[in-house]
């Protein structure tokens, strides 16, 4: 069965520099979310769209941003990255109905040195 | 406090034994409850779901769901060295169902 994909799996930055995750969520699901995961951390929510519309806002910074394209993809910006930004980015999706629930992507993950 | 408690271990046990894992949550809203085993550096994988109370039994994983006490539980029956990974509890309510909680984790370690 198809997955929630992600890309890039892996990319490094340096300090202050801009780097774009981004997510395909399963067919036919059409909400998104965004979670931030240090290490030994759990997941940190950041963000969700639900039919390309923002739904739900967690803690994500304010050099961060996404949005939700027409085809149900995501895209999560960060800008003026910081080291402290280093982390495993999971992106999840849902058929965004009650009951149903969320499935993970593999994760990217982003080292800011 | 946090929505979902969740005691984040590390949990070692030898191979073979029974596994229990707990969360415990503040908000009677909750009817949806998950389990999540995640492997190092991978993203979390859906391992049971469970609607209100009651148990559920998928192979060697029971899940098991009391509402009234707001405890659920994931039981490992014969635990193997590659059920080592961190369990997540997670929910969701009736109402704002896209939101979900999740527990910070348990780290089990089986050894062989």
């Amino acid at each position: 069965a198809a997955g929630v994909i992600q890309s890039p799996r892996h990319l490094i930055k340096e300090k202050r520099e801009t780097a774009t995750l981004k997510c395909y969520p399963i067919p036919r699901h059409d909400t998104v979310y965004w979670y931030q995961q240090g290490p030994g951390q759990d997941p940190q929510f950041l963000i969700s769209f639900y039919e390309k519309m923002q739904s739900d806002k967690g803690s994500i910074p304010d050099r961060f941003s996404a949005q939700q394209f027409s085809d149900y993809h995501s895209e999560l910006n960060m800008s003026s990255l910081e080291l402290g930004d280093s982390a495993l980015y999971f992106c999840a999706s849902s058929q965004g109905g009650q009951g149903d629930t969320i499935y993970f992507g593999e994760g990217s993950w982003l080292t800011v040195v | 406090q946090k929505e979902v408690e969740q005691d984040p271990g590390p949990l070692s046990v030898p191979e073979g034994a029974i596994v229990s894992l707990n969360c415990t949550y503040s908000n009677s809203a909750f009817q949806y409850f998950m389990w999540y085993r995640q492997y190092s550096r991978k993203g979390p994988e859906l391992l049971m779901y469970t609607y209100s109370s009651g148990n559920k039994e998928d192979g060697r994983f029971t899940a098991q769901v009391d509402k009234s006490s707001k405890y659920i539980s994931l039981f490992i029956r014969d635990s193997q060295p590659s059920d080592s990974a961190t369990y997540l509890c997670a929910m969701t309510g009736v109402y704002n169902f896209n939101k979900f909680y999740f527990g910070s984790g348990t780290k089990l370690n089986v050894k062989p």
